[in-house]
């Protein structure tokens, strides 16, 4: 198996909604990500985890929660978002001390 | 701050055309540059350069990096309509064992008309 599948792959919310998105890697990487991707715009890192331990948290809002229940999953809980969070939220993993992270699909997010 | 800037921002271009897309970086710590190419959904990978002057190929894609004057880019030959993407170039900050960390550049959007 060598892909990221995210879940779901829309996902619209109010803001005073509490929801969660979903990452799943089988490749064995022990680094897992979430970015951030507004429209036109690059990817923004947000979060990394290795070993399922949050190693990096890029200044990110507290109302965006990231969890790693174990080597395989990454979930990212989302609580009382603002509409200027509407975004494609990408997950990706990388071999432990590997260079190339595999992106999934991203879950389109749209706050009202 | 690490910065990587490409260029151009955007380009049209005939089928059959042959496009260089420009990569140039500035980072604190440098492991890797990457190209990723992104259509609808999630970016896919293209190339990993670590060394200068070795050109990565891939069927009508090929990409060289130059770490002295901190650039690379990317070339596409004989280009199709299923070329037209946005690349993204981004460069590897290594965060040892925690990960690596790819700071991304804007993108160029290729567009190629048949």
């Amino acid at each position: 198996d060598t892909e990221v599948t995210q879940t779901p792959k829309h996902l619209v919310m109010g803001m005073t909604n509490k929801k969660s998105l979903k990452c799943e890697q089988h490749m064995g990487h022990r680094a897992m990500y979430w970015y951030k991707q507004k429209a036109k715009k690059p990817p923004e890192l947000m979060f990394v985890y290795s070993y399922e331990k949050l190693s990096i948290n890029e200044s990110v809002p507290s109302r965006f929660s990231p969890e790693c229940p174990n080597s395989s999953l990454l979930n990212l809980h989302l609580h009382a978002l603002q509409p200027e969070d509407s975004a494609l939220y990408l997950c990706a993993s990388s071999q432990e001390g590997g260079h190339e992270q595999f992106f999934g699909p991203g879950t389109r997010l749209t706050v009202l | 701050e690490d910065k990587v800037v490409q260029s151009p921002l955007s380009l049209v271009v005939h089928e059959g055309d042959t496009v260089t897309l420009n990569c140039s970086y500035e980072v604190t710590n440098f492991r890797s540059l990457l190209w990723y190419k992104q259509e609808k959904k999630a970016p896919t990978f293209l190339f990993m350069l670590t060394s200068s002057g070795i050109e990565k190929k891939s069927g009508r894609l090929s990409s060289i990096l130059d770490k002295k004057e901190l650039f690379s880019i990317l070339n596409i030959t004989a280009t199709q309509t299923g070329d037209s993407a946005v690349y993204l170039c981004a460069v590897e900050d290594p965060l040892g064992e925690y990960g690596n960390k790819l700071v991304f550049g804007a993108g160029t959007i290729l567009r190629v008309k048949s």
